[in-house]
């Protein structure tokens, strides 16, 4: 079965202090692993989609990364904008294009 | 392009009354997908329509929810008989086959069932 993990899940940074999420991943074929922010009260908002092992995306202060087991969100000098959780899907070939979502890790950056 | 859209945002309603959410996708959107999502949990996969037809619904989905996508533009997603385990928010999210695969999440349903 598929299963997503992140990890840690909270984490408190100073406003400047870069720091990384981990999302460990299990999948019966990966067709894409996505990156979503997700505010309180609100709906989750689209970052990232990684395909393939060794694949980087940038936006901003973010960076995400992919390897065979495993995806990374770092941030760079965040901001107490950044402040959010930080949500890791995959999807698999043969899902008709459901996500399958880890719990999140949730962000608090203080100034 | 106005981003998906649900309504109500808030319900607050008593258990055993039926309840009904509704789900504007991004226009053109073919795909649409419900997620159920509970305190410092992700999004669950309820059911996916592509135009009007569904798909697929997981076993989370019991016989007391129903979906529609008439004429494969909004959904609908309906609660009978609600229990208090069916306090969630419920998440509609849209995506185009021939875009990518990013899906777009609307702002959520909140449902509390008293």
């Amino acid at each position: 079965e598929d299963q997503v993990t992140q990890s840690p899940e909270a984490l408190r940074l100073q406003e400047g202090e870069s720091s990384s999420l981990n999302c460990s991943y299990t999948v019966s074929g990966l067709r894409g692993l996505f990156w979503y922010r997700q505010d309180p009260g609100k709906g989750p908002e689209f970052l990232f989609t990684l395909y393939s092992a060794g694949e980087e995306k940038e936006k901003e202060r973010l960076k995400a990364t992919l390897t065979k087991k495993e995806s990374f969100l770092h941030i760079t000098a965040p901001k107490p904008e950044d402040s959010a959780t930080y949500l890791c899907a995959v999807q698999a070939n043969d899902s008709w294009g459901k996500l399958q979502f880890g719990a999140g890790t949730q962000v608090v950056v203080t100034p | 392009d106005t981003g998906v859209s649900q309504d109500p945002r808030h319900k607050i309603t008593k258990r055993g009354q039926n309840v009904t959410f509704r789900c504007d996708p991004i226009s053109e959107h073919n795909r649409l997908y419900w997620y159920r999502q509970t305190l410092g949990q992700g999004p669950e996969f309820l059911t996916y329509f592509q135009n009007e037809a569904q798909l697929e619904k997981s076993r989370l989905l019991s016989d007391r929810f129903s979906a529609e996508r008439p004429k494969g533009s909004f959904s609908t997603l309906e609660i009978q008989r609600t229990e208090q385990g069916d306090s969630a928010m419920y998440l509609c999210a849209s995506t185009l086959v021939e875009g990518g695969d990013e899906q777009y999440f609307g702002p959520g349903t909140r449902l509390t069932v008293t």
